[in-house]
């Protein structure tokens, strides 16, 4: 079965310029993860969507970050503007909320570089 | 607060020897614990979950609940074990979130 596709896998910008992220999930996996990992730390939970209705955006700074999942298949995740400390890659997830193992199948991450 | 501990950043061993990656946690009730792994180069995929009780790939963890720690260990490293490993919390599956809680990761390096 096909992985978990994000897009665009690099992207650099400068400080107060905006960006998006595209995810599309597992076919039929109804819940979908945005991770921020900095460098050196643990994916942190950015916002949890099930179907296309928010579970958890408590960590979403929600004075610049975005983030939508029209129909509950595919979600962008947009910043604007962009800070320095928003330098990051950006892990999209999905999993089978039926089979609810626990197991998350990550893409490949956005790496966004803010100069 | 739920939160996951890997105290060590880095550890290197050598190709035979036994290895164990530390994880502590912090959290209230019963919580799920699971290990991830990152290969060089690949996604971040589950290695394993506590409460299958399995080994995958030689590795084990078992979970102290009175020692909130949930180590793991693999009696003979390999090369191919090196990657970078996360320790994950999260809530019982009662819960309508099935969030994962991160610890900070730790690199594994073995040597020839």
């Amino acid at each position: 079965e096909a992985g978990v596709a994000q897009s665009p896998r690099y992207k650099i910008i400068e400080k107060r310029q905006s960006v998006a992220f595209w995810c599309n999930p597992i076919s039929g996996h109804a819940t979908l993860y945005w991770y921020q990992q900095i460098l050196g730390q643990g994916p942190k939970l950015l916002i949890q969507f099930q179907n296309n209705g928010v579970v958890d955006d408590s960590q979403l700074p929600k004075d610049r970050f975005s983030a939508e999942r029209l129909k509950g298949v595919d979600s962008t995740l947009k910043i604007q503007p962009a800070k320095l400390e928003d330098s990051a890659v950006y892990l999209c997830a999905s999993s089978s909320r039926t089979e609810n193992t626990g197991e998350l199948f990550f893409g490949e991450g956005s790496r966004l570089t803010v100069l | 607060a739920q939160r996951v501990t890997q105290p060590e950043k880095l550890l290197s061993v050598f190709k035979g020897a036994p290895v164990e990656l530390k994880c502590n946690y912090s959290y209230s009730g019963s919580p799920e614990l699971f290990w991830y792994v990152q290969y060089s180069r690949q996604r971040l995929q589950l290695l394993l979950r506590h409460i299958s009780r399995e080994s995958i790939k030689g590795f084990t963890a078992d979970l102290n609940k009175g020692e909130t720690s949930f180590h793991l260990k693999k009696p003979f490293a390999q090369e191919e074990d090196s990657a970078m490993y996360y320790c994950a919390l999260r809530r019982p599956p009662s819960s309508n979130t099935g969030k994962l809680i991160f610890g900070q990761g730790t690199t594994l390096q073995v040597k020839p």
